[in-house]
């Protein structure tokens, strides 16, 4: 792989049920982040991990986690999901926390 | 509070017609200021930041800080410039980014 990716593409799914999505970059970088996309409130920070082993909220973490077991992974859990988190997902990731984030393609999650 | 408006959600133009996005910013120490442009359902991509002072695509923003503004100007919109285009700003204790909600850019033939 080169750059960063995202899985699954996208996924519709029962409120209520637990879901990970997946963040993985090959570019050693430190820094790492989640947004949410949605339209009419542009991007919103969710959670951000400056480097491995160390995690941070963001603008709105209620209802996620995450963890940064490695340099590479960054994962975002739902706990259990709720329509309001039917969103566009993207990961970035930047080689420091001054660095210019380079962003994975994006999850679209639909919660019914 | 760190903030950044885009006052424009949508802005249509034709093509060879001057562009301006307007970016207007809220913060009291020295901003860094990014703007970042989305084709149709991709991923951003970072197409300025204002410290290298680049010209991508034609695309040229100044930071003027008197006005706290950024905004990005073309002098030729071409049709593959219709884009989402995102101005950010570098905020927060730990430096993260903050979005503007997003102008769409429409240029028509």
């Amino acid at each position: 792989i080169a750059g960063i990716t995202q899985a699954p593409t996208s996924q519709i799914l029962a409120a209520g049920r637990r879901m990970t999505l997946r963040c993985t970059q090959d570019m050693r970088h430190n820094a790492m982040y989640w947004y949410r996309q949605d339209l009419g409130l542009g991007l919103r920070l969710i959670h951000y991990s400056n480097t491995a082993g160390t995690t941070g909220k963001g603008e709105v973490p209620d209802g996620y986690s995450v963890s940064r077991a490695n340099t590479d992974d960054f994962p975002l859990t739902l706990a259990s999901a709720v329509p309001s988190q039917t969103s566009v997902y993207f990961c970035a990731s930047s080689d420091s926390t001054q660095g210019a984030p380079y962003f994975g393609p994006g999850t679209r999650l639909t919660v019914l | 509070a760190q903030r950044v408006t885009q006052p424009e959600k949508l802005l249509s133009v034709f093509k060879g017609a001057p562009v301006e996005l307007k970016c207007n910013y809220s913060y009291s120490g020295s901003p860094e200021l990014f703007w970042y442009v989305q084709y149709s359902r991709q991923r951003l991509q970072l197409l300025l930041r204002h410290i290298s002072r680049e010209s991508i695509k034609g695309f040229t923003a100044d930071l003027n800080k008197g006005e706290t503004s950024f905004h990005l100007k073309k002098p030729f919109a071409q049709e593959e410039d219709s884009a989402m285009y995102y101005c950010a700003l570098r905020g927060g204790s730990q430096g993260n980014l903050i979005f503007g909600k997003g102008t769409k850019l429409s240029v028509k033939p």
